[in-house]
C-alpha cells in the first residue's frame, strides 16, 4: 500500500510571507497523480492543486505552486503571498488506481 | 447545484444502534467512496464503488456495510454502532474515466456514539 508523510503536524507563517508544506510518498507504480486538499473550520475539502506523475513541470495555481521530486519522492506545496483566508489543515493525497491515499495534515496557522 | 449531497451533517447514536449515512451525486460519478476522519489521522478509505453493483473495500472497512444500486447514491450503513466510530465521515466521487480532475467532497457527517 502507499504511503503518504507530513512531517510537520503544525506550521506558523505571517501575513504575505511565503510557506512550504512537506510531503513525502512510498509507491512502486510509475503512473499516479498527487493533490494538496485545503480544509478550512468549515471541514469543506478543497482541492488546490494537483500533479501528474509523468509531468516533469511542476503544477501552478495562482499563488499556490508545487515542487514535485519524482526520484525522492517529494511533493511540497509552496503558498506565497499568505493570507489570513488560508489558514486550514492541509492534506497531501496520493492516487493511484481508485484509491486516494492521504497523509495526516499540516495545521496551516496565518497570522497578522 | 451539482455536487455531492451528505445527510445527516450531524448524528449520535447510542452503542448498538444502527443507522445509514447517506451520499448523493449527480454529476453521473461512477467511482464514489466513503472516508473517516479522525484527530492525527487525515482520512482513511473505508469502502468504495466504481459502479452500480460494484463495491470494494479500503483501509478500515469493519463495522460497515455498503451497497451500490444506482449511480447516484452511495449509503453507508452501521450495523452495529460503536464509540470508536466516532469520527466525520465524508463521501467523494470522481469520474473513472478520464483525467484526474481531482474528487470531489461532500460536506461531511460528524458522528458521534456514545
Amino acid at each position: 500500500a502507499q504511503t503518504v508523510t507530513q512531517s510537520q503536524p503544525e506550521m506558523s507563517v505571517q501575513e504575505a510571507e511565503t510557506v512550504t508544506l512537506s510531503c513525502t510518498y512510498d509507491t512502486s507504480e510509475n503512473n499516479y497523480y498527487l493533490f494538496w486538499y485545503k480544509q478550512p473550520p468549515s471541514r469543506q475539502m478543497i482541492l488546490v492543486i494537483r500533479q501528474e506523475a509523468y509531468k516533469q513541470q511542476n503544477a501552478t495555481e495562482n499563488r499556490f505552486s508545487v515542487n514535485f521530486q519524482k526520484a525522492a519522492k517529494s511533493f511540497s506545496l509552496k503558498i506565497s503571498d499568505s493570507q489570513l483566508g488560508d489558514t486550514a489543515m492541509y492534506f497531501c493525497a496520493f492516487q493511484s488506481g481508485y484509491a486516494l491515499n492521504f497523509g495526516k495534515g499540516t495545521s496551516l496557522l496565518v497570522t497578522p | 447545484n451539482a455536487g455531492v449531497t451528505q445527510t445527516p451533517k450531524f448524528q449520535v447514536l447510542k452503542t448498538g444502534q444502527s443507522m445509514t449515512l447517506q451520499c448523493a451525486q449527480d454529476m453521473n460519478h461512477e467511482y464514489m467512496s466513503w472516508y473517516r476522519q479522525d484527530p492525527g489521522m487525515g482520512l482513511r478509505l473505508i469502502h468504495y464503488s466504481v459502479g452500480a453493483g460494484i463495491t470494494d473495500q479500503g483501509e478500515v472497512p469493519n463495522g460497515y456495510n455498503v451497497s451500490r444500486s444506482t449511480t447516484e447514491d452511495f449509503p453507508l450503513r452501521l450495523l452495529s454502532a460503536a464509540p470508536s466510530q466516532t469520527s466525520v465521515y465524508f463521501c467523494a466521487s470522481r469520474p473513472t474515466w478520464g483525467p484526474p480532475h481531482g474528487y470531489t467532497f461532500g460536506s461531511g457527517t460528524r458522528l458521534t456514539v456514545v
